[in-house]
């Protein structure tokens, strides 16, 4: 059973670009949550979802962010337009439940960096 | 101040050591979790405990409810156990229980 795949790895962009980020949760997983781990700082909660719905984006910055998780395919992380303060390392989760209630597995994490 | 609060921030201990790590928060939460991150690497969930104690190989963590703290320790510690130890919680208000708040870290160092 794989674990939880992030792709891709490293991504370099240069100010104004897109990035998507991907990630594809355990098999039989249906509860995807994405984190921000800026340089020197702790991990920030970005976004929770459950295939085709997304549960709670509070965590999403208001502008250029957005976030699915199709019926069919992985679940993107996608930022329009980056700016620099957007490097960071994204990382994926994923649960066959709730946060509160099932062990989390998380993937190895996208690292951005914009040039 | 931070809802989630580690201490220390960084740890250095010589191999064979017994190591705590402390965990306290100021939110009513409905579970938490002791996550392991390697310089560079990815993360792995250690623990996630919402009552008592867990105990896995020379891992061990233990939760106070009504305290709001907890701890992690590692008995006989080993340099391949150098990594940052995050502590996060899942609120326990009604909120999304998808929504982790993250302490800081603690940055573990063991020499041989």
């Amino acid at each position: 059973n794989a674990g939880v795949m992030q792709n891709p790895r490293h991504l370099v962009r240069r100010r104004g670009q897109e990035a998507r980020l991907r990630c594809s949760p355990m098999k039989g997983h249906s509860h995807v949550y994405w984190y921000r781990q800026l340089p020197e700082e702790g991990l920030k909660f970005m976004v929770y979802l459950q295939k085709e719905n997304i549960i709670d984006e509070s965590g999403m910055p208001k502008e250029r962010f957005s976030a699915e998780f199709p019926k069919e395919g992985p679940s993107i992380l996608r930022i329009q337009q980056v700016v620099r303060g957007d490097s960071a390392a994204y990382f994926c989760a994923s649960s066959p439940k709730q946060a509160n209630t099932g062990e989390l597995f998380f993937g190895e994490g996208s690292r951005l960096t914009v040039l | 101040k931070n809802e989630v609060e580690q201490s220390p921030q960084n740890l250095t201990a010589q191999e064979g050591e017994f190591i705590t790590i402390n965990c306290s928060y100021s939110v009513g939460i409905s579970a938490l979790h002791w996550l392991q991150q390697h310089p560079g690497g990815g993360i792995v969930s250690l623990f996630m405990l919402s009552s008592g104690k867990k105990k896995h190989g020379r891992l061990i963590a233990t939760i106070n409810i009504q305290e709001k703290h907890s701890s992690l320790h590692i008995t006989a510690s080993h340099p391949r156990d150098s990594a940052v130890y995050i502590c996060a919680v899942s609120r326990g208000d009604g909120g999304s229980q998808g929504n982790l708040i993250f302490g800081k870290g603690t940055k573990l160092s063991v020499k041989p």
